[in-house]
């Protein structure tokens, strides 16, 4: 069993649609990243939270501790949105990180 | 762009042979991490490099090993390379280390072992 889970693994969803990806872990994280990796590799870091929720622009991230879950919505996606996401974080000695969410928005 | 520079941007090499990676980190970190991601798989922790030392590692064998030099820029070796080598190899700075500081990127170096 991997330490982050992330679902689904594969999301095709129409442009204006509201998105959610999910991901639990199983390891003591203190602070869960989500990324954004663009076909070619390139890794932008999206959010880092530790608690509660942050917003940038459309995207919304949230967790819940005690739960060891977290959530990523994107609202009004768009075809620039088609990426994969990953998310992750740290235990106290190493990074754990899924295998990612890969997201096709059609126009 | 993040700042964070990843040399070279690709590498072949064949089984059993060495190779080194480089990573320029974005300019005030002092911590680096490096990962390796097979196709199809998330980011796999290496290691990390705070101010010149091992700061963690991950589930990899002895023969990767790194560096990190005064100026924070970092050398990710592998010697006696394997076929399941190859993969994209990711470096991400940050201004401190632990896991509570957002990490940036470099481009990645692809390495295929033949």
């Amino acid at each position: 069993k991997n330490e982050v889970e992330q679902s689904p693994q594969n999301l095709t969803a129409q442009e204006g649609e509201f998105i959610t990806i999910n991901c639990s872990y199983s390891v003591g994280i203190s602070a869960l990243h989500w990324l954004q990796q663009h076909p070619g590799g390139g890794i932008v870091s999206l959010f880092m939270l530790s608690s509660g929720k942050k917003k940038h622009g459309r995207l919304i991230a949230t967790i819940n501790i005690q739960e060891k879950h977290s959530s990523l919505h994107i609202t009004a996606s768009h075809p620039r949105d088609s990426a994969v996401y990953i998310c992750g974080g740290y235990t106290g000695n190493q990074f754990y990180f899924g295998t990612g969410t890969s997201l096709t928005v059609i126009p | 762009e993040t700042g964070v520079t990843q040399s070279p941007t690709h590498l072949i090499k064949t089984r059993g042979q060495q190779v080194t990676l480089r990573c320029s980190s974005q300019s005030g970190h002092n911590t680096v991490s490096w990962y390796q991601q097979a196709l199809g798989q998330g980011p796999q922790f290496i290691f990390q490099y705070y101010r010149e030392e091992e700061n963690g590692r991950g589930n990899f064998p002895p023969r990767f090993s790194g560096l990190q030099f005064p100026n924070y820029s970092s050398e990710l070796n592998v010697n006696a390379l394997e076929l399941d080598d190859s993969a994209l190899y990711l470096c991400a700075s940050s201004l401190r280390a632990q896991g509570g500081e957002t990490q940036y990127f470099g481009p990645g170096t692809r390495l295929l072992v033949l």
